[in-house]
């Protein structure tokens, strides 16, 4: 979804390093969510946010935090980044006004490489 | 807790069908989607079905639920060479929760 910007697409970097990836929207959408993608996994559910003052863990949330700065973005961190933590990750935006089904609408992606 | 499997390959035929099958484990899951992720991109949101429905069709999709046995799948008629993706089943409450449980992805290649 063009509405979702995702930045960077790609990066590489080491062992240790602190990591961050942004999340933006122009949906006007208050919950906002991040997965990471793995071959043969699926999406896991990292954190996700209600609204700017709503912050939640998801499945898989160790060694990750975010941080909500506005309706419109929203940004996760790897502190000290490790190998495990190379995946795809995804940002999404959900909105109960677009109806009871609430689909979600997904950034195209940042791939994270981690030496 | 809360579980969604599905096969990781499938590879058909141009014009023939697809079928993409996934189990679930949450009966309290209200919505079932069907996403498809091309290469590149993020997941898309294909088609959706309501707990209390059996069938619903959509031009050449077709899902059908199973809610006794937790069985959902996709069927794909005529299939198409640009329907090749991945493609993933996910349970959620809707606006009862916003979150999604995801299957692992079915990669449907599609052979000329």
């Amino acid at each position: 979804d063009a509405d979702v910007t995702q930045t960077p697409r790609n990066r590489i970097t080491k062992t240790g390093k602190r990591i961050m990836l942004e999340c933006s929207q122009t949906k006007g959408h208050d919950r906002m969510y991040w997965y990471r993608q793995d071959p043969g996994l699926g999406l896991r559910l990292i954190y996700y946010s209600f609204d700017v003052k709503d912050i939640n863990k998801g499945e898989i949330s160790d060694g990750y935090s975010v941080s909500r700065q506005a309706q419109a973005k929203f940004s996760l961190s790897l502190e000290s980044a490790i190998p495990n933590q190379t995946a795809l990750y995804f940002c999404a935006t959900s909105d109960p006004r677009e109806g009871s089904n609430q689909p979600q609408h997904f950034g195209d992606g940042t791939r994270l490489s981690i030496l | 807790g809360e579980d969604v499997e599905q096969s990781l390959f499938l590879s058909v035929r141009e014009g023939d069908s697809s079928v993409i099958n996934c189990t679930y484990t949450d009966s309290s899951s209200t919505y079932l989607y069907w996403y498809k992720q091309e290469p590149g991109a993020g997941l898309q949101l294909l088609t959706y079905i309501f707990s209390n429905m059996d069938m619903k069709q959509d031009q050449r999709l077709t899902v059908l639920l199973n809610k006794k046995d937790k069985h959902l799948s996709l069927r794909i008629a005529d299939t198409q060479t640009g329907d090749s993706a991945i493609y993933f089943c996910a349970g959620g409450r809707g606006n009862q929760g916003g979150k999604l449980i995801f299957g692992q992805g079915t990669e449907l290649s599609v052979k000329p």
